[in-house]
């Protein structure tokens, strides 16, 4: 699975958009996006995730790069519960098991 | 109904011994699976179940074996614990055969497994 780069924290203000960026120059055209977080002392949570075209769900918006190379988790308007971390995955489809292979993520903390 | 749950939830032990850790899953999913996330909090897959059938194996040491008994439970034992194995350790689950498809995985709420 490609890697993917994370910046190590980010903060938002309450009530504002929080974007958060992903690099994953190396991605192949059979891996998705997914995005993941794991807020304090709970279990990771499934966020969202996409292969080409953006996303959006009730949760977030994935923005993907036409060449695929990057991608931005935007949470539109950021309560303090979305304070966690966040992780960025890049998976093969089709290919072996389906394993998540977790970096470092983003630390987000939500200001009020 | 929690969807995925797990006990213990706390587990204090010393080493030597032998422990067990149960996971649950009550949403249907043909594979389970089980990661540990250590003191530097990064998370790491051990193993996944499709359907009862070892389809992830990582680098793990004998020690730790895994047993599902039907395909909504998927249990941890590990023998002869050690220091280095004090970690939370989370249990999920996922639709489909895990080869060929992108569903979501959803994760219990840990196990904090402290080994003195």
């Amino acid at each position: 699975d490609a890697k993917t780069t994370q910046p190590t924290s980010m903060d938002c203000a309450e009530g504002r958009a929080a974007n958060l960026p992903c690099n994953h120059s190396t991605i192949s055209g059979n891996e998705y996006v997914y995005w993941y977080r794991q807020i304090h002392s709970q279990g990771p949570q499934y966020i969202i995730h996409g292969l080409k075209n953006n996303e959006t769900n009730e949760m977030a918006s994935l923005i993907i790069t036409e060449d695929r190379k990057s991608s931005t988790l935007i949470l539109p308007h950021a309560t303090l519960r979305d304070t966690a971390v966040y992780y960025c995955i890049v998976r093969e489809v089709g290919q072996g098991a389906q394993k998540l292979v977790f970096g470092q993520g983003t630390r987000l903390t939500i200001n009020p | 109904d929690t969807a995925v749950s797990q006990t213990p939830k706390y587990l204090v032990t010393q080493m030597g011994n032998d422990k067990s850790i149960k996971c649950e899953q009550n949403l249907g999913h043909d594979t389970m699976y089980w990661y540990k996330q250590d003191s530097k909090k990064f998370l790491k897959i051990m193993f996944s179940y499709n359907n009862k059938e070892l389809i992830i194996n990582e680098t793990v040491p004998n020690r730790f074996s895994p047993k599902s008994p039907d395909k909504a439970h998927l249990n941890l034992h590990i023998n002869s614990l050690e220091l280095g194995d004090s970690a939370v350790y989370f249990c999920a689950s996922s639709q489909g055969r895990g080869r060929e498809d992108s569903y979501e995985q959803y994760f219990g709420p840990g196990t904090r497994l402290t080994v003195t």
